[in-house]
Formats: C-alpha cells, sequence, structure tokens
C-alpha cells in the first residue's frame, strides 16, 4: 500500500513563530487531506488539496502531486495551535484514507 | 455544515460485556463512514469501511465478529465491540463522507473505550 511519511516528528515553537510541516507519499493520490488533532481527540478538517495551493488565515497549504509531497505553513503560531497535525492521503478517490504518523506541534507562550 | 456526532463520547465497561458506539453525519448523507482506532500517541488505524445496507469491509487483522459494524441509514452507523476485552481499550473515531465527490471525510470527536 501508498507510505506517507511525515516530518518533523515533534516541533517545539514560540509563540508568534512560522513552521513547515511536510508531507512525503510514495505513489500518486487523487485526496490528500491535512487534519489537526486537538488534545481532546477531535480531527478538525484543515485543507482538503489534492493539488496546487490554499489558504485560511494564518494556514496555508502547497500539495505538489507529481514530486509527491504536500506542506503545510503555520504563521503567528498560537498556543492554540498545539496538537497534533495528520495528512491523510487516498489513491482511489472512495473515502479511503492512509494517515502518516502525524508531526506533534507545541506552541509556548 | 459537515457534522459528524459520535456516542457516547466516553463508556467504561466490564470484561466479556459488549458496548455500541453510534456515529452520525447530522447535516449531510453520508454513503461511507469508517471506523478508526487510536492508541495513544499513535496514528490512526482503519478498521472498517462501512456502507449504507451492506455488509461493512474489514481490513487485514481486524476481527468482523468482534467488532460489528451496522450501516442502517444513511446517516447512521454503529459499531459494536462485542465482549470486551481490556485490550479493546482505545480511541474509536469514526468519518463519513457525502454521497457526492470530492471524498473529503468528516471526523467525529471519538469515544474513549475503558474494559475494566
Amino acid at each position: 500500500g501508498i507510505q506517507v511519511e511525515q516530518s518533523p516528528p515533534d516541533l517545539i515553537l514560540q509563540e508568534g513563530a512560522n513552521s513547515t510541516l511536510r508531507c512525503n507519499f510514495s505513489d500518486s493520490v487523487n485526496n490528500l487531506q491535512w487534519f489537526h488533532q486537538n488534545p481532546w481527540g477531535q480531527l478538525i478538517n484543515l485543507f482538503y488539496i489534492p493539488s496546487g495551493t490554499k489558504q485560511n488565515g494564518r494556514l496555508s497549504a502547497t500539495t505538489v502531486a507529481t514530486e509527491r509531497y504536500s506542506l503545510l505553513y503555520i504563521s503567528s503560531s498560537q498556543t492554540t495551535d498545539s496538537g497534533v497535525y495528520f495528512c491523510a492521503v487516498e489513491r482511489t478517490n472512495a473515502g479511503k484514507s492512509t494517515f502518516g504518523d502525524g508531526t506533534t506541534l507545541t506552541v509556548k507562550p | 455544515g459537515a457534522v459528524v456526532s459520535q456516542h457516547p463520547s466516553r463508556v467504561i465497561c466490564k470484561s466479556g460485556t459488549s458496548v455500541k458506539i453510534e456515529c452520525r453525519s447530522l447535516d449531510f448523507q453520508a454513503t461511507t463512514m469508517f471506523w478508526y482506532r487510536q492508541f495513544p500517541k499513535q496514528s490512526l488505524m482503519l478498521m472498517a469501511t462501512s456502507n449504507e445496507g451492506s455488509k461493512a469491509t474489514y481490513e487485514q487483522g481486524v476481527e468482523k465478529d468482534k467488532f460489528l459494524i451496522n450501516h442502517a441509514s444513511l446517516t447512521l452507523s454503529t459499531l459494536t465491540v462485542t465482549s470486551a476485552h481490556p485490550e479493546d481499550s482505545s480511541f474509536y473515531i469514526c468519518s463519513a463522507i457525502g454521497t457526492a465527490g470530492p471524498y473529503e471525510q468528516y471526523f467525529g470527536p471519538g469515544t474513549r473505550l475503558t474494559v475494566t
């Protein structure tokens, strides 16, 4: 099956700093989503981005499908950004995704 | 829009009993729902894919007789953990996708199961 690698595994930032999270995948994909899992376990949809670039407030994402990677940018980080960020990809466009291991982000005040 | 609920959010049961977890899509119809399991500090592991009106498809290594899934309507799927044991203790999360593309997944808040 498809392999999904996220880096870095852990990231500690000071409030106000910027960061880039990376997701590499081993095969072509039809779907790619970024999620934020908050401390209570809820997964929050950040981006549905099989290709191209999207922005939503302080967050933006870029997927270069031909090179099999996606990047999530967080600018001016806040303590509420803390949590685990997951990348999930899918080949078949039927909703069945493979998740990466996640990046655990800690933003310190 | 695209809200998925799960009930209960937390359950403690005794070993040998069965527990039912409900997953509902509140504002959209979900042809397909997915059940995941997550251990502490690990990623999500897909257990099964649930399609409305048909039998669930289980991932390799997941016991279908232990984890019973029923997708009775376009807004409700249930997961029943039968004869639960302490090793079944985990965080169970469902997700749903709509009836038309793009097939963006929306997740429920999860159910924390503790088997004593």
